[in-house]
């Protein structure tokens, strides 16, 4: 079945652990990026990846780390996490003649 | 920079009857793709509908179609015949056209509730 993981799909850390929240896709895209989901706000772009070792800022990118070194893993790197990262996190990955398929989502508290 | 914006924060509608989800976006391309998601509680992203900027004709998928007003600006949801199972967030997207470039740029959502 094709699909997007993520993993863990809640989280409660504390300010300042740094944390990593890991999405994984079966589809051999090259595609893949993260969003944040919040209140009134919809869901924006934290960063992307075109493919292996390529990757660039979305729209809201401070605070966060990305890597990718295999294409079906991308994962999101806090590592100074803030009260104001507390927010919904959605991986995507997306074939370039369909659309993007989208994780389960991640909810993360950070207190 | 392209925008979206969904102007109504909450819509409700009786079962079996039909609720429209306005949308409108801004953007100097003219390839561009525009699409409907809907996020149930269970937070899955689940695509309703998309429709290519290039297309006159309104995309349709089952009681799901959209009124695209390309002049205007324009990408409306209507939901026929609404059902339980239609209540959740609706989000409406855009995304360039070209199979590069993949960026979602999101409206704000609607949580749409259906009274039995």
């Amino acid at each position: 079945e094709a699909q997007v993981t993520q993993n863990p799909r809640y989280l409660i850390t504390v300010t300042g652990k740094k944390l990593t929240v890991t999405c994984s896709q079966n589809m051999n895209h090259e595609y893949m990026s993260w969003y944040r989901q919040d209140p009134g706000l919809g869901l924006r772009q934290i960063y992307y990846s075109m493919n292996v070792e390529v990757t660039d800022k979305g729209d809201v990118p401070e605070g966060y780390k990305v890597s990718r070194k295999e294409k079906r893993n991308f994962p999101l790197i806090l590592e100074s996490p803030s009260p104001n990262q507390t927010s919904l996190y959605f991986c995507a990955s997306r074939d370039p003649l369909l659309e993007q398929y989208f994780g389960p989502g991640t909810r993360l508290t950070v207190t | 920079a392209q925008t979206v914006t969904q102007s109504q924060p909450e819509m409700s509608v009786q079962e079996a009857e039909t609720v429209t989800l306005s949308c409108t976006y801004d953007t100097s391309e003219s390839d561009y793709y525009l699409f409907w998601y809907k996020q149930p509680p269970s937070r899955q992203m689940i695509l309703v509908i998309r429709q290519e900027a290039y297309k006159q004709q309104n995309a349709t998928e089952n009681r799901f179609s959209v009124n695209f007003q390309k002049a205007a600006k324009s990408f409306s949801l209507k939901i026929s015949d609404s059902q339980l199972g239609d209540a959740a967030m609706y989000f409406c997207a855009y995304r360039r056209g070209g199979t590069s470039y993949g960026k979602l740029t999101f409206g704000q959502g609607t949580i749409l509730t259906v009274h039995p």
